[in-house]
């Protein structure tokens, strides 16, 4: 029960594109499609951005969307606002339990 | 619209047991679809995913095998509530705990987190 590799820090100007990367194994990302992506601001409740690789829930910018490609998922935000800066985690089923990734610090200069 | 509220000390001493609860309305604990869940979040550790409780004919459990001896997680049918024990606490247990409900792989509602520091 490894946590998922993720980048420990992304950066972006507003209005550009960044996407994050979350690497797993064949027993977790690359055996279910049950990815999900939360945004963390500092002392507030993480929020759900993504469910099953690449659904958004209902109130969720279309400017989050995600993929996944074998034992890889990716998070993409699109048109970087100001308010998108704060922790990024990616998450996986793995057979009855979850892992998650270690965390992406998003700055947006 | 659910919501889940969590209850419980915000300081525990070393080798003590740490005891969280959390009371869910707009949902049941006993739900076919939806499994309820401990996780936290500490500056060194980022989100950890610690265990669930769901029901599926029958009530079921599952935890991360870096706290799986010592964690038990309980559901409450009659209050619809579920609850964590963490035994054998130390320093390293010290981060905000939040409970989340999960469905279809996405924990889409939060409690809104209780900050456990294990200190004596």
């Amino acid at each position: 029960q490894s946590a998922l590799t993720q980048p420990a820090s992304v950066s972006g100007s507003p209005g550009q594109s960044i996407t994050i990367s979350c690497t797993g194994t064949s027993s977790d990302v690359g055996s279910y499609n049950l990815v999900s992506w939360y945004q963390h601001h500092p002392g507030k409740a993480p929020k759900l951005i993504i469910s099953e690789a690449s659904k958004r829930p209902s109130g969720v910018s279309n400017r989050f969307s995600g993929s996944k490609s074998g034992n890889t998922a990716s998070l993409t935000i699109s048109g970087l606002q100001a308010e998108d800066e704060a922790d990024y985690y990616c998450c996986s089923y793995a057979g009855y339990t979850f892992v998650f990734g270690g965390g992406t610090k998003l700055t947006v200069l | 619209q659910v919501q889940l509220q969590q209850s419980g000390p915000g300081l525990v001493k070393p080798s003590q047991t740490l005891s969280l609860t959390c009371a869910v309305s707009g949902d049941s604990v006993s739900s076919n679809t939806a499994s309820w869940n401990w996780i936290r979040q500490s500056p060194s550790r980022g989100l950890e995913w610690l265990g669930r409780t769901y029901y599926r004919s029958t009530w079921l459990d599952a935890y991360a095998v870096s706290v799986q001896s010592r964690i038990k997680i309980s559901p409450d049918t009659s209050k619809n509530q579920f609850s964590l024990q963490l035994s054998s606490v130390t320093p390293e247990d010290t981060a905000v705990y939040y409970c989340a409900r999960e469905e279809s792989g996405g924990f889409d509602t939060w409690g809104q987190g209780i900050l456990v520091t294990v200190s004596s």
